[in-house]
């Protein structure tokens, strides 16, 4: 059974820092491209960033304008996002996501919760 | 590329077909998927390349269209399928649509 495991959320001061991590267990993850997701309370999926399997490609969404930073480690089946320069509006659960090719994203995690606040 | 889809919401009874659309500002591939995401829960993946639908995902959900219009229609609502379903397009950046909220 593919399992996502996401950590790291809590509370954190505009500008601060935080980073998430999600561990994978259920299938062969140095295969497939990782994702985050968030979805701010009330609001809709937003897709954050995609590492491919190698880590060879890497893909932001425009809106975090360099402020996140994700990275995969193979050998211990974990992906991270570096989340920098925190504003109010990151404030949102974030999600640890497998991908399926093109066809879909296939597997959630259950989401880390990451508040913005003073 | 943009999604929107419509409604944005409706309300349906137990029963009822219900059609979602999902609309792509310019023409997109069929590499275009389904989520349900029912209130407090993870989203789930129902259908992926426009019309084939997951594994395990109930056969009154079906999926279709091509280049700028795609729809997801339920055949019968089921109570449990009341909730938000999202498109996605994934040839690109990923991107998702808005969702819509289905409710009683």
């Amino acid at each position: 059974e593919v399992q996502l495991v996401e950590s790291g959320g809590g509370l954190a001061k505009p500008g601060g820092s935080l980073r998430l991590s999600c561990t994978a267990s259920g299938f062969t993850f140095s295969s497939y491209s990782m994702n985050w997701v968030r979805q701010s309370p009330g609001k809709g999926l937003e897709w954050v960033s995609s590492i491919s399997s190698s880590s060879r490609y890497i893909y932001y969404a425009d809106s975090l304008k360099g402020r996140f930073i994700i990275s995969r480690d193979n050998a211990n089946n974990s992906v991270n996002l570096q989340m920098n320069s925190l504003r109010a509006g990151d404030t949102a659960l974030y999600y640890c996501v497998k991908s399926w090719g093109y066809e879909a994203f296939d597997a959630w995690g259950q989401g880390t919760m990451v508040t913005v606040s003073s | 590329i943009q999604l929107t889809q419509s409604p944005s919401s409706l309300s349906a009874s137990v029963g009822d077909r219900v059609t979602i659309t999902c609309r792509a500002s310019q023409g997109i591939s069929s590499y275009l998927a389904w989520y349900q995401q029912q209130p407090g829960k993870v989203p789930k993946l129902l259908i992926y390349r426009a019309s084939t639908l997951q594994s395990g995902v109930p056969s009154r959900f079906s999926g279709s269209g091509s280049g700028t219009d795609f729809s997801l229609t339920i055949s019968s609502m089921q109570p449990e399928d009341f909730g938000t379903y999202y498109c996605q397009h994934l040839d690109g950046y990923p991107l998702f649509g808005p969702g819509t909220k289905v409710d009683i």
